[in-house]
């Protein structure tokens, strides 16, 4: 499996709170994606990096930051975190946009109450 | 925007039958590519088609891309019981990020 890892695995927050979840690679690919994948909907693009300080929105940005300070981190920000936004978030790298492989990290599980 | 649809949402299969999930695309795509699954697992890299009319096989897995770049679909033969998970395709044009179809969830019973 590639180096890309996640953390938290696992979180359960309140609503209105704010959550940051870490995207971390030892790969050196350019491109970083975080995904949510719900139920029925399979995998959406939230926001997408394409270098340090790179960033472009996705299909469902709305409520989502993120940053890319380093190459190998890719931070998701919820500001302020709504019953909506329990999800299952997937981190991937690739070294194109969209020819090419994307690997994908094990994945958070976020549950906001 | 661009849309990718995915047949069927769900099947289920005795091992040893076939099984073939179809994707759609509403744009001509440049690529498409297919991941699997697991349950409780992360999202596999399968196989990337770029060329129009385009079939490529991994042992008991058959891939193609339409003629018009537009369509492509993923046929498994004699199913086992590891092939379990969900397949999506997902396609992109020129310019775009790649769009994900909602997956066919595939069960087989032994």
């Amino acid at each position: 499996d590639a180096g890309i890892t996640q953390s938290p695995r696992h979180k359960v927050t309140e609503t209105g709170t704010p959550v940051t979840l870490r995207c971390h690679q030892t790969e050196n690919h350019r491109y970083m994606y975080w995904y949510r994948q719900d139920p029925g909907h399979g995998l959406r693009l939230i926001h997408y990096s394409y270098g340090v300080k790179d960033t472009d929105k996705g299909e469902v940005s709305d409520g989502y930051s993120v940053s890319r300070s380093k190459t190998e981190d890719f931070l998701l920000t919820l500001e302020s975190a709504t019953s909506s936004q329990t999800s299952v978030y997937f981190c991937a790298i690739s070294n194109w946009r969209a020819l090419g492989e994307q690997f994908f990290g094990p994945g958070t599980r976020l549950t906001v109450l | 925007g661009q849309q990718v649809m995915q047949i069927p949402q769900y099947q289920h299969v005795q091992e040893g039958e076939d099984f073939t999930t179809y994707c759609n695309s509403s744009t001509t795509l440049s690529n498409i590519q297919w991941y699997k699954q697991r349950p409780g697992g992360h999202p596999v890299f399968l196989i990337q088609l770029v060329k129009s009319g385009e079939v490529k096989k991994q042992k008991r897995l058959t891939f193609q891309f339409g003629e018009a770049k537009k369509n492509s679909s993923l046929h498994i033969t004699a199913t086992q019981t590891t092939d379990v998970g969900t397949y999506f395709c997902a396609g992109s044009t020129e310019y775009s990020t790649l769009t994900f179809g909602k997956g066919t969830m595939l069960l087989v019973s032994p």
